[in-house]
């Protein structure tokens, strides 16, 4: 199957920090790409949709200031989370999806765990 | 959006012994999908089954859905520790294919 990575892996930052969470697709073209967050035993949470060279699609109650997302190219979606608090540690968990022609099936990158001290 | 509910919220059994977890949801759907996850890791996708479709297997995984209770079920037989992990059901809703609402999740434990 595609494969997805994130990077990186996991991070501790200090309050007030902003960290940049990068999603790759490696062998194939993500036209969308997706963030979620999952917090300890529950379940994944949508934040936002990207599509390539256009703007994100937040969910219902996102901040999108402070979850920045690009997705600049077909294999590549960044997300920067801006002025890092405690409560924004989290799993968070990207996918990506060729299209249509694709069957619209999600490839899920390995997840970064973000620790906000 | 509104997420899907899943039971039992965790399962114990032993192995050897079958595993059975339900899903729920609420609105009209493209297909239903059903995803592993082992602790603190990503997800790994285990079958998907379309809307027109009321049973489907893959290896010792048996789905099925019906549509009109809006509910599916994952069946895992002969279970094995190796399949100690959180299942979850995801929804694509016939309005956008692409998006995936997951349901709350199942922690399934399989003891030796």
């Amino acid at each position: 199957g595609a494969v997805v990575s994130q990077h990186p892996s996991w991070v501790i930052c200090k309050s007030g920090t902003s960290v940049k969470i990068e999603c790759r697709s490696l062998d194939f073209q993500a036209t969308t790409m997706f963030w979620y967050r999952q917090f300890p035993k529950q379940s994944l949470m949508l934040m936002a949709t990207s599509n390539e060279g256009s703007k994100a699609t937040y969910e219902q109650g996102v901040e999108k200031d402070k979850f920045l997302i690009n997705h600049a190219s077909l294999t590549l979606s960044t997300l920067t989370v801006t002025s890092a608090h405690p409560e924004d540690s989290s799993f968070y968990i990207c996918s990506a999806s060729g299209g249509i022609g694709s069957g619209n099936e999600q490839f899920f990158g390995p997840g970064t765990r973000l620790t906000v001290l | 959006s509104q997420q899907g509910e899943e039971d039992p919220q965790a399962l114990s059994i032993q192995e050897g012994e079958n595993a059975t977890m339900n899903c729920s949801y609420k609105t009209s759907i493209n297909n239903l999908q059903w995803y592993r996850q082992n602790s603190g890791r990503g997800l790994v996708h285990l079958i998907l089954i379309r809307s027109n479709e009321r049973e489907k297997h893959s290896g010792r995984l048996r789905v099925t859905l019906d549509t009109s209770k809006k509910s599916s079920s994952l069946l895992i037989t002969a279970s094995r520790a190796a399949d100690t992990a959180s299942y979850f059901c995801a929804t694509a809703d016939t309005g956008t294919a692409s998006k995936l609402t997951f349901g709350t999740g199942t922690r399934l434990q399989v003891t030796l």
